[in-house]
């Protein structure tokens, strides 16, 4: 099947440095990815859409400059957290749809946990 | 805005109990709903979905309706595994969206033997 995968795992990161998370399609074509963010018990939240070769669409209240997306290849979307903040402590998930299939089929990768101290 | 509510958790069962996790939700139109499952270290896979009212989605013993007149889609499974422990998210989504999700919250599920 469908593999997403995430790197790293999880990262602990200080105050103010930037810190990069990729999420890579394994054996198929993604033509558009999906970076969530997770609180504990709470949902996941969309931040941005990114689509292969062209900018990144944000959800409404994330920041664009905080938080870098990258889309340069078919297989590799990165999400870069600049000058965290504890508060940016999370759960961050990609997902990635597959080119040309039906909108529902996306496949989620594991989790990256971040943690800013 | 759109949303989706599910029964908070954690549920705890024993092998071969009735499972069920309510979902609701709130939307302006007609999505298509959706039950997804993360296990331990695993990504969200897709267990089942329904795009129109009164549609029954199934999969591994899962079963969920889609119900407009009560918005609900509420997840079932008439006897439960060990294997079945997870996460287990309730998300919509309309057609025209790129497959943009909206998800509840999670409700973790614990299946003891």
């Amino acid at each position: 099947g469908a593999v997403v995968s995430q790197h790293p795992s999880w990262v602990i990161c200080k105050s103010g440095t930037s810190v990069k998370i990729e999420c890579r399609s394994l054996d198929f074509q993604a033509t558009t990815m999906f970076w969530y963010r997770q609180f504990p018990k709470q949902s996941l939240m969309l931040m941005a859409t990114s689509n292969e070769g062209s900018k990144a669409t944000y959800e409404q209240g994330v920041e664009k400059d905080k938080f870098l997306i990258n889309h340069a290849s078919l297989t590799l979307s990165t999400l870069t957290v600049t000058s965290a903040h504890p508060e940016d402590s999370s759960f961050y998930i990609c997902s990635a749809r597959v080119a040309g299939g039906p909108e529902y089929e996306q496949y989620f990768g594991p989790g990256t946990r971040l943690t800013v101290t | 805005g759109d949303s989706v509510t599910q029964m908070e958790g954690p549920v705890t069962l024993s092998e071969e109990a009735f499972l069920t996790i309510n979902c609701t939700y709130t939307a302006t139109g007609y999505p298509s709903l959706f039950w997804y499952v993360q296990y331990p270290g695993e990504g969200l896979q897709l267990l089942l979905k329904a795009t129109k009212a009164d549609d029954k989605g199934s999969n591994k013993g899962f079963e969920a309706t889609y119900r407009k007149e009560t918005t609900s889609f509420h997840l079932e499974k008439g006897s439960v595994q060990v294997s079945d422990s997870a996460v287990y998210f309730c998300a919509l989504r309309y057609g025209t969206s790129y497959g943009k999700l909206t998800f509840g919250q999670g409700t973790i599920l614990t299946v003891h033997p």
